[in-house]
C-alpha cells in the first residue's frame, strides 16, 4: 500500500511569506500528526487532526496552523516565515491517532527560510 | 512534565561490534517506549517498541527492554552492519503527552567497514 506522501520534499522561502506543506496520509487512516525537526531543538509536536477535528496541539505560536479534509489529507500552513522556521517538517498517520497502534512517517518537507 | 535523555553521539563502532545506545525517560505514568530510526535524507521509521514494564521490543537484531524499576529503555545490537548507520531516536507516549510523541535528542551511529 501507498506510505504516507508529504508534498513538497524541498521548500525555500524569504522571511515574512506564508507557506503550506501537504500531507497524505495511508488510505483508511484517519489521524495526522506533524512535527518539526530541528537541529537545535530536535523533534517537536505541532498538532493533530483525526477525522477533520484538531484534537491536540503543541507548544508553537499562532503562526502555525492546520487543517484536515474529509479524505484524511492534511495541510500545516506557517504564517509571516522567520529564519527560525527553517526545519524538516514531518507529518505521521495512524488509524487512531495513538503512536502504540502504530505510526507511519512521511520523508518530510525540507522548508528553508532565506 | 515528560522527557526523554539519550546519550550523545556520534557513536562510532566497528562492523560487528556490539552496540548499546541508553535511554532514560522521566514520566509520572506508564508510557509506551518506541526506538525510530532516521536514515540519511528520510523520514522516521519505527525500530521497536514496548508498551509496559519487562516487554521486550525486538526487531531487524536491535532489542530493548523496558525498565520501570531504572527508567530505562536502552537500544542494544550484538552485530552492527554498516547499513545500521543512521540517527536513532528514543520516544515516549502517555495520557499526560496527549498519547503523542515526546522526543530524545537523536543518537548519530556511525558504522566503520
Amino acid at each position: 500500500k501507498a506510505g504516507v506522501t508529504q508534498t513538497p520534499r524541498y521548500l525555500i522561502k524569504t522571511r515574512g511569506q506564508q507557506v503550506t506543506l501537504s500531507c497524505s496520509p495511508i488510505s483508511g487512516h484517519r489521524s495526522v500528526s506533524w512535527y518539526q525537526q530541528t537541529p537545535g531543538q530536535g523533534l517537536q509536536f505541532l498538532f493533530e487532526y483525526f477525522s477533520e477535528t484538531q484534537r491536540n496541539k503543541g507548544n508553537f505560536p499562532g503562526r502555525f496552523s492546520g487543517r484536515q479534509f474529509s479524505n484524511s489529507r492534511s495541510e500545516m500552513n506557517v504564517s509571516t516565515l522567520e529564519l527560525g522556521d527553517s526545519a524538516l517538517y514531518l507529518c505521521a498517520s495512524s488509524l487512531s491517532g495513538a503512536p502504540s497502534y502504530g505510526y507511519t512517517f512521511g520523508s518530510g518537507t525540507r522548508l528553508t527560510v532565506v | 512534565g515528560n522527557s526523554v535523555t539519550q546519550m550523545e553521539g556520534p557513536v562510532t563502532l566497528s562492523e560487528e561490534a556490539f552496540l548499546t545506545i541508553n535511554c532514560t525517560y522521566t514520566a509520572t505514568g506508564y508510557p509506551s517506549l518506541f526506538w525510530y530510526v532516521q536514515y540519511p535524507g528520510e523520514g522516521l521509521q519505527l525500530l521497536l517498541k514496548a508498551t509496559k514494564a519487562d516487554d521486550k521490543g525486538s526487531n531487524k537484531g536491535f532489542e530493548a527492554t523496558y525498565r520501570k524499576e531504572t527508567t530505562s529503555f536502552h537500544l542494544e545490537k550484538g552485530s552492527v552492519q554498516v547499513s545500521d548507520s543512521a540517527v536513532y531516536f528514543c520516544a515516549l507516549s502517555d495520557r499526560d503527552s496527549n498519547y503523542q510523541l515526546i522526543w530524545g535528542a537523536g543518537t548519530k551511529l556511525i558504522i566503520k567497514p
